[in-house]
């Protein structure tokens, strides 16, 4: 399969624990891209990666949030001590480049549910 | 007022009906539509990309775009009820910040 792929699909957690996520991109796709989807809404921007280097962050993303993509291949999204207001799918979407005709591919998405 | 509004749902019709559904938008400057479509529980999967104003067909599906009147529509011919799904709207400017603003979505369901 060559396509974006995430892992876990599925996260049950409590309030305050911490919980990561990975996203593996389309091979050789420089951009990444976090967004998280609430029920009965479209996928809302979280961050994004140029290669390695995170260049942009939503307001979105509390100081709770942390994303990193070490090496410019995989990323993971980290979200401490969750709240329950994190409950949502966090889907993860790749491109080639900033400047490809080709738009963003989206992986399944982690649904993650906090107790 | 949201940047990209879309039509509330939601939207049975009998199969093979023509499905039109609908979004505007508020910022001048996107340039890059795109129709998503996602199953229950699952990612969004790319329907149909179109770069400024004008139609682009593929198969049952016609995607239309009205830059002057920020509009744009997904037409779904002879409707199949494997179309069953929500349908996002998605639209971006283009460049090197680029990222997707997204409609709120809309449920189709096609009935046998």
């Amino acid at each position: 399969d060559t396509g974006v792929s995430q892992d876990p699909r599925h996260k049950i957690t409590k309030r305050g624990q911490n919980v990561t996520f990975r996203c593996d991109p389309i091979s050789e796709h420089n951009r990444l891209y976090w967004y998280r989807q609430t029920l009965g809404q479209g996928p809302e921007f979280l961050t994004y990666f140029q290669n390695e280097a995170q260049l942009e962050k939503s307001r979105l993303l509390s100081d709770r949030f942390s994303a990193e993509r070490p090496k410019g291949s995989f990323s993971t999204l980290e979200i401490q001590r969750t709240e329950q207001g994190d409950s949502a799918m966090y889907l993860c979407a790749s491109r080639p480049d900033w400047h490809s005709t080709d738009t963003q591919y989206f992986g399944p998405g982690t649904r993650l549910t906090v107790l | 007022q949201k940047e990209v509004e879309q039509d509330p749902g939601p939207l049975s019709v009998p199969e093979g009906a023509i499905v039109s559904l609908n979004c505007t938008y508020s910022n001048s400057a996107f340039q890059y539509f795109m129709w998503y479509r996602q199953y229950s529980r699952k990612g969004p999967e790319l329907l149909m990309y179109t770069y400024s104003s004008g139609n682009k067909e593929d198969g049952r599906f016609t995607a239309q775009v009205d830059k002057s009147s920020k509009y744009i529509s997904l037409f779904i011919r002879d409707s199949q009820p494997s179309d069953s799904a929500t349908y996002l709207c998605a639209m971006e400017t283009g460049g090197a910040n680029s990222k997707l603003t997204f409609g709120k979505g809309i449920t189709l369901s096609v009935r046998p």
